[in-house]
């Protein structure tokens, strides 16, 4: 079965300052994808990144990159100069079982952005 | 504009009582899904439909029950049997290729259950 894995609860970082958000999975697919949705307060979830597991590069989206590291099952985001509306949770997803049609999420990371 | 709406947005019910959530979208997408959300415990899918007339059940299935009539329409119903029903609940939709694409999402409603 999939699972996703968010160790940080909560993090700050400076206005303008790079900040990486972890995500580790497992899962016993060879195929696989994982995504990155951004929630503000106001509660809609907003896509703001994928990364396919036979993607050899990074993906990259405006300010987001994912670090994809396949040996090490992990997909952090990363938030290049960091803005204060990045200030938000944080979920990382990954699609479900072969087959099936779903994501399954992590729990979450809070960011702050500080002036 | 095309989205995913939700109604409504905040909603009250009292113990023993049925609420059926509203979820309409106009993306013409074929799969819709139902989400729960809890502090600190992130999503958990509770049914999802890949076609008109057809769904499964998700990890938390239990005291909620869906339709899909139309294909734009997904309603869930919080019944009585649903122990703990307070939660943000979220609807999502896609083009059914989750293997590239993404889930759109609805605002979410919140029920609180006095």
């Amino acid at each position: 079965a999939q699972k996703i894995t968010q160790t940080q609860p909560g993090m700050f970082v400076q206005e303008k300052e790079a900040v990486t958000l972890d995500c580790t999975y497992d899962t016993s697919d060879q195929s696989y994808g994982l995504f990155w949705y951004k929630q503000p307060s106001s509660g809609e979830m907003i896509f703001l990144i994928y990364q396919g597991s036979y993607d050899e590069q990074n993906a990259t989206e405006g300010r987001y990159s994912l670090n994809f590291q396949k040996a090490r099952k992990s997909a952090n985001l990363v938030i290049s100069a960091s803005q204060l509306g990045d200030s938000a949770m944080y979920f990382c997803a990954m699609r479900g079982e072969t087959g099936a049609n779903n994501l399954f999420f992590g729990t979450g990371t809070r960011l702050t952005v500080i002036p | 504009d095309g989205g995913i709406t939700q109604s409504p947005k905040y909603l009250f019910r009292k113990e023993g009582q049925n609420v059926t959530l509203s979820c309409e979208q106009n993306l013409n997408h074929d799969a819709m899904y139902w989400y729960r959300q809890d502090p600190g415990q992130g999503l958990r899918l509770i049914y999802y439909s890949q076609i008109v007339n057809d769904f499964q059940k998700g990890d938390i299935a239990e005291g909620y029950s869906v339709s899909r009539e139309k294909k734009e329409s997904f309603p869930l119903t919080v019944t009585s049997a649903q122990k703990n029903p307070t939660a943000f609940y979220l609807c999502a939709s896609s083009d059914g290729h989750l293997n590239t694409g993404e889930l759109f999402f609805g605002e979410g409603s919140r029920l609180t259950v006095l």
